[in-house]
């Protein structure tokens, strides 16, 4: 069955970066592009950008635009998110999830990035 | 960007009762719409595409329909474990997706 498994949770001073992974298994990871959703303490869904790793090519939120760096990992068929210049603002729970030719069909279970 | 516009912000209605929740677009974006659930520190799952396809093992109490701009999520006849938060989200302007608000749930 498709399943994505992303990192534990992280705790980043402001100004420091963060990387966070999510690891695909059960599909073809080269056939899918996935998104990164953050959704901070209580509120809602927020869209980061989108990867296609079979081309390593990516989208990001204008948001986020010159922070965030996607990457995949074919050998690993693993996802990695990176922001840059963390702020208290950046606080929430990170997701990956997987595009089914335009819905979400598959989330990882989130990591939780606390600045401070 | 398409801007998706949710209402009511938050719902209580009674067990067995018809809900509905509206989400509206600055644009028309045809049928590209999904509808998630998310339950309290869990991940969102999809529960409907294309505006009215209901995700396999979904329950038949969740229907959507609209097109265009307009768009409803409604459950038939609420149950205990429909507590959750529904987004709906755009995928027209592809690869630049948008959520809506949300609408919390709650029993009455």
């Amino acid at each position: 069955q498709v399943q994505l498994v992303q990192s534990g949770a992280e705790v980043k001073k402001p100004g420091a970066s963060v990387k966070i992974s999510c690891k695909a298994s059960g599909y073809t990871f080269i056939s899918y592009f996935v998104h990164w959703v953050r959704q901070a303490p209580g509120q809602g869904l927020e869209w980061v950008g989108l990867i296609k790793p079979s081309a390593g090519t990516t989208t990001y939120s204008q948001s986020f635009q010159g922070r965030v760096t996607m990457t995949a990992d074919t050998s690993t068929s693993t996802l990695y998110l990176e922001v840059t210049s963390l702020t208290s603002e950046d606080t929430a729970l990170y997701f990956c999830a997987r595009e089914g030719m335009g819905p979400l069909d598959h989330w990882g279970q989130g990591t939780l990035v606390t600045v401070s | 960007d398409i801007q998706m516009t949710q209402f009511p912000s938050t719902l209580s209605a009674s067990i067995g009762d018809r809900v509905s929740i509206t989400c509206r677009a600055s644009q028309s974006i045809s049928g590209w719409l999904a509808w998630y659930q998310q339950k309290s520190g869990k991940a969102p799952t999809l529960l409907i595409y294309k505006a009215s396809t209901l995700e396999s093992g979904v329950p038949s109490r969740f229907s959507g329909s609209g097109s265009g701009t307009e768009f409803t999520l409604s459950i038939s006849s609420l149950q205990a474990d429909d507590v959750a938060t529904y987004y709906c989200q755009q995928y027209d302007s592809y690869s630049k997706i948008t959520f809506g608000q949300g609408t919390r749930l709650e029993i009455k």
